[in-house]
């Protein structure tokens, strides 16, 4: 059975921190690696991976996937009390249909 | 659009009522998502289509649960006899293709069934 598993659950950091995110990912027939930021309701769109090894950045946050070992990683630098939210890792894997982890609950205290 | 549109943004209603969830995706995009999500949970598959027709319903839960896309556009997720395990918040997303491209997710429909 397809999965994706992140760590941790949740962290809490103080501003100025760097915070690593991580996604382990179980599927058949790999396409793409997806990374969200949740707030309210709705996850925002982050990062597309599909390549192991290239580096994808925004701002202080990027990503990358490492297709050997299945996992990704979603790095926070200089972290901000805007950056608390859920932080989701998806696969489309197996049925093209998105398969999500459960997310890790971010918490930047000023 | 310029983005996914989800309508109602929250709906109210009594247990055994019938409901129905509409998104309307970007402009042009084929595939579209039906998930729904519970506190705490990342979002939980129900359905999705590749143009009009349903290519996997493997998620919708039971058979009280039913969605369309008859133009291959706006999407109405449709819910009978609403229980209140039904209370979630409804996300759909579009992308541009199936699969290999990002989708991008409405703002959602809180569901909270009385």
């Amino acid at each position: 059975e397809d999965k994706v598993v992140q760590s941790p659950l949740s962290l809490v950091v103080h501003e100025g921190d760097t915070v690593t995110l991580n996604c382990s990912y179980e599927v058949t027939n790999f396409r793409s690696l997806l990374w969200y930021k949740q707030e309210k309701k709705a996850p925002t769109f982050l990062f597309m991976l599909t390549s192991s090894g290239i580096e994808k950045k925004s701002g202080r946050l990027s990503s990358i996937l490492d297709k050997k070992e299945l996992f990704s990683i979603l790095n926070i630098t200089a972290t901000q009390t805007g950056d608390s939210a859920v932080y989701l890792c998806a696969d489309a894997g197996n049925n093209r249909k998105l398969i999500w982890g459960l997310g890790t609950s971010l918490a930047v205290n000023p | 659009g310029a983005g996914v549109s989800q309508t109602p943004s929250n709906k109210v209603t009594e247990k055994g009522k019938y409901v129905e969830l509409r998104c309307d995706p970007i402009s042009g995009h084929t595939a579209l998502y039906w998930y729904r999500q519970s506190l705490g949970q990342g979002p939980e598959f129900l359905i999705y289509f590749q143009g009009t027709g349903a290519a996997d319903d493997s998620g919708l839960p039971n058979d009280r649960f039913f969605a369309v896309r008859p133009e291959g556009s706006v999407s109405t997720l449709k819910i009978q006899r609403t229980e209140r395990g039904d209370s979630a918040v409804y996300l759909c997303a579009s992308s541009a293709t199936v699969g290999g491209s990002e989708a991008f997710f409405g703002q959602g429909t809180r569901l909270t069934v009385v």
